[in-house]
């Protein structure tokens, strides 16, 4: 097993492009969520979709938008890339969303805005 | 809101020396606790949990007690190993609804032989 995958590794923006974080899950997860890490503020919670066909915005969702596109899969769009938006992104999932579930962690995306 | 406050670090210890990272969280309710450990160029992973008060949470050496009188959840390990080096993140998740884990800012831990 994979576990959580994303891509691309690292990508390079300049400011009002537009581009697509890919990630996918092969544990038959309901529960999926994108966090972004910041030096100094930990990771914090950009969307998260409980169960396929539902996305709900979590802590930081501007500039954000996502798709459930299927059960193993949970992408991350950026319409236009701000510099304020260089950060490392991460993908986890988990069983169901209960609240003392573990969330597996994907190896990250980092991303740069120029 | 809901919150998680970690120790600054890095935290620079030998081999062999114990460890404590303090923890301590702010919720209106009664949370779930996690430690979740990140090495060098890899995601997130769990490391252990409570999930109600006097819970004691333990995997690899380390453990974590929950403290309600004293909203802790500090991590300790009795001897540390070069290959603990890590950064290691406390997190809580309300015991309501969906999961929305709300992580503290993390602490560096750097180990020498």
């Amino acid at each position: 097993n994979a576990g959580v995958t994303q891509t691309p590794k690292f990508q390079v923006l300049k400011t009002g492009q537009s581009m697509t974080l890919q990630c996918a899950q092969d544990m038959n997860h309901n529960s999926m969520y994108w966090y972004r890490q910041d030096p100094g503020m930990g990771l914090r919670l950009i969307y998260y979709s409980a169960s396929e066909g539902t996305t709900d915005k979590g802590e930081v969702p501007n500039g954000y938008n996502v798709s459930r596109l299927n059960k193993r899969e949970f992408s991350l769009r950026l319409e236009s890339a701000a510099p304020s938006q260089t950060s490392v992104y991460f993908c986890a999932s988990s069983a169901a969303g209960a609240f003392e579930e573990t969330q597996y962690f994907g190896p990250g995306t980092r991303l740069l805005v120029l | 809101g809901n919150s998680v406050t970690q120790m600054e670090g890095p935290v620079t210890l030998s081999e062999e020396a114990f460890l404590t990272i303090n923890c301590t969280y702010t919720a209106t309710g009664y949370p779930s606790l996690f430690w979740y450990v990140q090495y060098p160029g890899e995601g997130l992973q769990l490391l252990l949990k409570a999930t109600k008060a006097d819970d004691k949470g333990s995997n690899k050496g380390f453990e974590a007690t929950y403290r309600k009188e004293t909203t802790s959840f500090h991590l300790e390990k009795g001897s540390v190993q070069v290959s603990d080096s890590a950064v290691y993140f406390c997190a809580l998740s309300m015991n309501t609804g969906f999961q929305k884990l709300v992580f503290g800012t993390g602490t560096r831990l750097l180990v020498s032989p």
